[in-house]
Order: C-alpha cells, then sequence, then structure tokens
C-alpha cells in the first residue's frame, strides 16, 4: 500500500503559540487531503478537506482562521494550528485519497498538547 | 442526518474466541461502508469496504462483515481472535471510495490470553 507521513509525530507548546503539522504522500500525488481531529477515546471528526491551488473546504464548526490548511504541493498538505489554547490539545490525523488502489490512507496522527 | 452508531465501545475476548464488533448507519445515499483498525503509533489500516454485490465482504487478518440493509447494519466478525487484533476498531461511511468519511466512536478491544 501507499504509505503517507506526518510531522510532528508529538508537539507540546504553550498557549498562544502556532503549530504546524505536515502531510506527506510519499509515493503518490494527491490533489485532496483530509484532515482528522480526535479527541481521546473518541472519534474522529472531520475538519476539513485540503484542496491543492485552491482553498480548503471548513467543516460546520470549524474556524477556518485558527485551522490554516495549505496544499503547498501534490504530496504536501499542512495544518498550521494559530494561537493555540488548551482546549485544542488532540490527535489530529490526515488522509489521503489514492486514485489507482481506491482507498485513501492515514497517516500516523500528530499528538497535539498546549500548555 | 449522516452518522455511524457503534454501541460498544469496549469488549474484552479471550484468545481463540469468536469475536463481533457491531456498527450501525443512518446515510442519505446508497452508502459505501469501511472497517478501519487503528493501532497506537500507526495510522488506521482498512480491514475491508462494501458498496455493493455480495454481502458478506472477506478482508485482511481473517476479517469479515456482513451488510445488511433492513437493518442498516455491518457488522465486523472475526470467528477466531489473536492477541495481536487487539487494538481500536472504526466503522465509517462514506459516499464512494476515496471520499471523506464519517466515523463511529469505535470499539476498542482487548484480547486476554
Amino acid at each position: 500500500g501507499a504509505v503517507v507521513s506526518q510531522h510532528p509525530s508529538r508537539v507540546i507548546c504553550k498557549s498562544g503559540t502556532s503549530v504546524k503539522i505536515e502531510c506527506r504522500s510519499l509515493d503518490f500525488q494527491a490533489t485532496t487531503m483530509f484532515w482528522y481531529r480526535q479527541f481521546p477515546k473518541q472519534s474522529l471528526m472531520l475538519m476539513a478537506t485540503s484542496n491543492e491551488g485552491s482553498k480548503a473546504t471548513y467543516e460546520q464548526g470549524v474556524e477556518k482562521d485558527k485551522f490554516l490548511i495549505n496544499h503547498a504541493s501534490l504530496t504536501l498538505s499542512t495544518l498550521t494550528v494559530t494561537s493555540a489554547h488548551p482546549e485544542d490539545s488532540s490527535f489530529y490525523i490526515c488522509s489521503v485519497p489514492h486514485q489507482t488502489y481506491n482507498e485513501q490512507f492515514f497517516g500516523p496522527g500528530t499528538r497535539l498538547t498546549v500548555l | 442526518a449522516q452518522s455511524v452508531t457503534q454501541p460498544d465501545i469496549h469488549i474484552t475476548v479471550s484468545e481463540g474466541a469468536s469475536l463481533e464488533l457491531r456498527c450501525n448507519y443512518s446515510y442519505g445515499a446508497t452508502p459505501y461502508l469501511f472497517w478501519y483498525v487503528q493501532s497506537p503509533g500507526q495510522g488506521l489500516q482498512l480491514l475491508l469496504k462494501y458498496f455493493s454485490g455480495d454481502t458478506l465482504v472477506q478482508g485482511i487478518k481473517g476479517f469479515e462483515a456482513e451488510f445488511k440493509r433492513s437493518q442498516s447494519s455491518f457488522n465486523l466478525r472475526k470467528p477466531s481472535v489473536h492477541w495481536s487484533d487487539a487494538a481500536e476498531y472504526f466503522c465509517a461511511v462514506g459516499a464512494y471510495n476515496t471520499d471523506k468519511l464519517i466515523f463511529g466512536t469505535g470499539t476498542r478491544l482487548q484480547v486476554f490470553p
């Protein structure tokens, strides 16, 4: 199968700082990537769809100015949590659709802790 | 509203025992249905998927799932559980194979020797 990486795997930051999370498809290209958020012992909730070359599509209730998404290339999407607060602490996961395999592949996730 | 329900938050079984994880969905159109497994430090891995055809689908690692339209269910089964199957299992629904997904709340499987 295809490989999707995320960096960093975990990050701890102070309240008010911004944190950038990268999602990369290592051996295939994708015009779309999805960002999910997972709270402890809860489900994955879709935050936004990252679109290469255009603006991201955010789900209802997700603050686009707080969670900035940039799909810089066909292999990279970044999620920046701006002015992070403790309530933003969560597990962030990206997924990348693979058209040839006709399924999507998930990154290992990034654990964000805001102090 | 579109949703996925996994009624069992936590299931404990003995190694070698059979397993069934329940999943019910609510979806406006004909859904694509998926089961994923999440292990610590690893990304979600697709176990199996269903859209049409035979309602009993076979997946990896000896798992299978049965689609029942009348019950809006897509339950995951395994005849004999191995200790390495201990993980979190998610049922999900989407409009097509590579679409964004709606996930259930997950079922944590614990396996005792």
